[in-house]
């Protein structure tokens, strides 16, 4: 089982109107990280929350993170057609000796104009 | 962009036959990696290096073997390729052991395996 999941799998929404992705996951953490994967191409790094962090901004982005359920939000304000991608959470988990970055299966969000 | 190419971008080939796929970097970094990325799956780390002739397992690496003789160059070698190893297949690097600190992907290998 994954140590990150992501709810919901897809979201569809208009321009113009909030995106929220939540991540969810089974065990203690250092930090979390979002990643955003457009069609065909590779990840690329939003933003990373340490766990002593509630909250964090982004330009657009907000992300917040409640250790005590061990869940962490992505929220993405006046969404725009761009955003369009899929958006994957990581978490830390430290397994045989190696702190180990585990990927979600990642929501899928699109926004239409 | 991180300065990270992959190679081949694109390959189909027939099961038992020997795969090897290319990550080159320009950044220097000295942790590498190779996922590989499923439907359902997100991404699953296979093999990571920590520096130049070393590497470790990950979490699928059933099947697949690396090597990282040089700093900018880090290989995943599958021997004898089957259906199940279908995949695309990213490599990433980082500054700093990944869980600590942001990864940079390159764009990704699509094999098939017929």
């Amino acid at each position: 089982s994954q140590q990150g999941e992501e709810d919901p799998q897809a979201l569809s929404i208009q321009e113009g109107e909030n995106a929220t992705m939540n991540c969810s996951y089974k065990t203690s953490i250092n930090n979390l990280q979002w990643y955003r994967q457009n069609s065909g191409r590779g990840l690329v790094h939003l933003i990373l929350i340490r766990s002593n962090e509630r909250e964090k901004h982004s330009g657009r982005l907000r992300v917040t993170l409640d250790t005590s359920k061990k869940s962490s939000s992505l929220l993405i304000t006046a969404s725009r057609a761009a955003d369009t991608a899929s958006y994957f959470c990581a978490t830390d988990l430290v397994s045989g000796g190696y702190n180990k970055l585990i990927f979600g299966a990642g929501t899928r969000l699109a926004v239409h104009p | 962009d991180a300065g990270i190419t992959q190679s081949p971008r694109h390959k189909v080939t027939e099961t038992g036959t020997p795969v090897t796929l290319r990550c080159h970097q320009t950044e220097n970094h000295r942790y590498m990696y190779w996922y590989r990325q499923d439907p359902g799956h997100g991404l699953r780390l296979i093999h990571y290096s920590y520096g130049v002739k070393d590497t470790d397992k990950g979490e699928v690496s059933d099947g697949y073997s690396v090597s990282r003789s040089k700093t900018e160059d880090f290989l995943l070698t599958l021997e004898s390729a089957t259906s199940s190893q279908t995949s695309v297949y990213f490599c990433a690097i980082s500054e700093g052991l990944a869980p600590s600190g942001e990864l940079f992907f390159g764009e990704g290998s699509r094999l098939t395996v017929l």
